[in-house]
């Protein structure tokens, strides 16, 4: 079967600190990973994914993650948070069984102090 | 190209009625998911279709169904509502499993 879990509800950071988002999976067979990012009111939007290739991958607004197989993590980060960062963040995985399940974690808010 | 759109954007409905959401997927996507978003629950899965076939199904109650149209445009149901429907539902399209591409999600309250 596989999960998602993203470790922390709730993370604030101050304007200008490390951001970092936890993120872990369970898959019996090698995964798509993805980090979406919701706005309030909003769909989600695509930061990054990993399919195959360079564990460590760059997104949108600054965005990275990698990917740790033995760890079984694909953790996002950002240097140096800014105000618009401020949202909600989804891991998911996508496993091709008979379809295209996606599988997404519970979310972390992200709150950026000034 | 046209990005996901959902019909309505906002819906209020009181208990025991039904409603019915549209989705219209990018285009060339034939496989469109349905996820409802709730505080606390995050997305939970609701089914997705192929080519006018369900291909995948949540652990929802079978008050909530759907169908897909030749065009790939999709439609969700939900009879019968309860005060627990109250919910962001988001549509999603996809032409593999490398990326899925939201909605902006049709808001439903029920009273």
């Amino acid at each position: 079967a596989q999960s998602v879990t993203q470790l922390g509800s709730h993370v604030s950071v101050s304007e200008g600190a490390l951001v970092l988002l936890r993120c872990n999976y369970s898959s019996s067979v090698p995964p798509y990973l993805f980090w979406y990012v919701q706005y309030p009111n909003q769909g989600l939007q695509l930061l990054l994914k990993y399919t195959t290739g360079a564990t460590l991958v760059k997104g949108i607004n600054g965005f990275e993650a990698e990917f740790k197989k033995s760890e079984t993590s694909f953790h996002l980060t950002k240097p140096s948070a800014h105000m618009s960062d401020a949202a909600e963040y989804f891991c998911a995985v996508s496993v091709r069984r008979t379809g295209n399940q996606f599988y997404f974690g519970t979310g972390t808010s992200l709150t950026v102090i000034p | 190209k046209a990005g996901v759109t959902q019909t309505p954007r906002y819906l209020i409905k009181t208990r025991g009625q039904q409603v019915t959401l549209s989705c219209s997927p990018i285009s060339g996507h034939r496989s469109v998911s349905w996820y409802q978003q709730t505080p606390g629950q995050g997305l939970q899965f609701l089914f997705e279709y192929f080519s006018e076939t369900q291909r995948n199904k949540g652990n929802f109650p079978g008050r909530f169904s759907g169908r897909q149209f030749s065009n790939s445009r999709s439609e969700m149901n939900v009879s019968t509502l309860e005060l627990g429907d109250s919910a962001l539902y988001l549509c999603a399209s996809s032409l593999a499993r490398t990326q899925q591409f939201f909605g902006p999600g049709t808001r439903l309250t029920v009273l």
